[in-house]
């Protein structure tokens, strides 16, 4: 599977929209980007994935660059709660078997 | 519908010893995974179970089993503890195995953090 690459923390206004960027440039045309999070304390749990377009669902939306080597994670209106630990994993569609890096610690503040 | 569960929450055992955890998947639910995160290693595989059989494995040594039960609860054993062995073990059910290809959404339990001595 391609490695990830994404920033070590990020901090977000509450209210407003966060950003979360990862880098695959190593990625294959039959890799899909998934995104988890998790919460301190909590087990991962998924949010969103992605091949070649983008896609939006009720807790957030992924946008894949057209050349597929990096996409952005956007939580329109970030909440305390969506304080965590958000993993961008790219992953053979034939097996999902995640391995997760250290991820992006978003820091929602009030 | 009730979650993923996973007993005990926390454990501390001793070099040498052997350790059993427990997860209970998702009702209908009838893969569940094992994954061990570490702060250095991050979160790897380690096995799936699916139908009371073994079907994945990750890269781990053989002090790292497991079993699945008809009901579709797993349990995870390691024996001769070491110290390494210090970590969150995650599990998580989903309902086809994993290699089935397609999207296949996996749904984690708390975990066990579990602390060698």
């Amino acid at each position: 599977d391609a490695k990830t690459t994404q920033p070590t923390s990020m901090d977000c206004a509450e209210g407003r929209a966060a950003n979360l960027p990862c880098n695959h440039s190593t990625i294959s045309g039959n890799e899909y980007v998934y995104w988890y999070r998790q919460i301190h304390s909590q087990g991962p749990q998924y949010i969103i994935h992605g091949l070649k377009n983008n896609e939006t669902n009720e807790m957030a939306s992924l946008i894949i660059t057209e050349d597929r080597k990096s996409s952005t994670l956007i939580l329109p209106h970030a909440t305390l709660r969506d304080t965590a630990v958000y993993y961008c994993i790219v992953t053979n569609n034939a097996g999902n078997m995640l391995t997760f890096g250290g991820g992006t610690r978003l820091m929602v503040k009030p | 519908k009730a979650g993923v569960t996973q007993t005990p929450r926390y454990l501390i055992k001793t070099r040498g010893q052997q350790v059993t955890l427990s997860c209970s998947p998702i009702s209908g639910h009838r893969s569940v995974s094992w994954y061990q995160q570490t702060p250095g290693q991050g979160l790897q595989f380690l096995f799936e179970y699916f139908s009371e059989t073994q079907r994945n494995k990750g890269n781990f040594p053989g002090r790292f089993s497991g079993r699945q039960f008809s009901n579709s609860r797993s349990e995870m054993n390691v024996s001769t503890l070491e110290l390494g062995d210090s970590a969150l073990y995650l599990c998580a059910s989903s309902l086809i195995l994993l290699t089935s290809g397609g999207h296949n959404e996996q749904f984690f339990g708390p975990g066990t953090r579990l602390t060698v001595l």
